[in-house]
């Protein structure tokens, strides 16, 4: 998996709680990016980052927020989780790594099962 | 929206034959990847084919890109049962950009 851990891997939570999803990559890509995946729906970009502190908007990013304070980390956080956010989220980076050529390929994480009851 | 869209949505075929799968997008690109998916697991990389070319293989996997159709197939010849996966085509705008995926095809290779 390039490097690329996710925590936690499964999670069940009650509505209206707050919900903090870790990324965690020792390849040292520029890029970063949150996906949601559900079916019927594919990969749906929800965050992502082009560096340190530089954070985008992605097509489903409602209700959800990110940061990204050292290049290793991605978070992602639900601030209010609803059953709608009930989903599979995945990591992925890409872009410049130490010592290395760019690189529009994406390596993904495991993915971290989450449940909103 | 939905930039790539494979075709067929669920492939079931013997092992031993030929899996063709196809992608259609609606934009300009610079880069078209195939991704693969098994079950429970997170995606990876097949290939990347750039707007300026027109097939790439590697391996078993051959994948062909026509710009003036927008469309792209991913064929794996001599398919294995470990081939069963979903596969994902994804497609980048300019070079650095974001990825936009389609819902994937389910491939199943039946022993």
């Amino acid at each position: 998996d390039a490097g690329i851990t996710q925590s936690p891997r499964h999670k069940v939570t009650e509505t209206g709680t707050p919900v903090t999803l870790r990324c965690h990559q020792t390849e040292n890509h520029r890029y970063m990016y949150w996906y949601r995946q559900d079916p019927g729906h594919g990969l749906r970009l929800i965050h992502y980052s082009y560096g340190v502190k530089d954070t985008d908007k992605g097509e489903v990013s409602d209700g959800y927020s990110v940061s990204r304070s050292k290049t290793e980390d991605f978070l992602l956080t639900l601030e209010s989780a609803t059953s709608s956010q009930t989903s599979v989220y995945f990591c992925a980076i890409s872009g410049w790594a130490s010592g290395s050529s760019f690189t529009d390929t994406q390596y993904f994480g495991p993915g971290t099962r989450l449940t909103v009851l | 929206s939905q930039q790539g869209e494979e075709d067929p949505q669920a492939l079931s075929i013997q092992e031993g034959e030929n899996a063709t799968m196809n992608c259609s997008y609606k934009t300009s690109i610079n880069n078209l990847q195939w991704y693969r998916q098994n079950s429970g697991r997170g995606l990876v990389h097949l290939i990347l084919i750039r707007s300026n070319e027109r097939e790439k293989h590697s391996g078993r996997l051959r994948v062909t890109l026509d710009t003036s159709k927008k469309s792209s197939s991913l064929l794996i010849t001599a398919s294995r049962a470990a081939d069963t996966a979903s596969y994902f085509c994804a497609t980048g705008e300019t070079s650095g950009s974001r990825l936009t995926f389609g819902e994937g095809t389910q491939l199943t290779v039946n022993p």
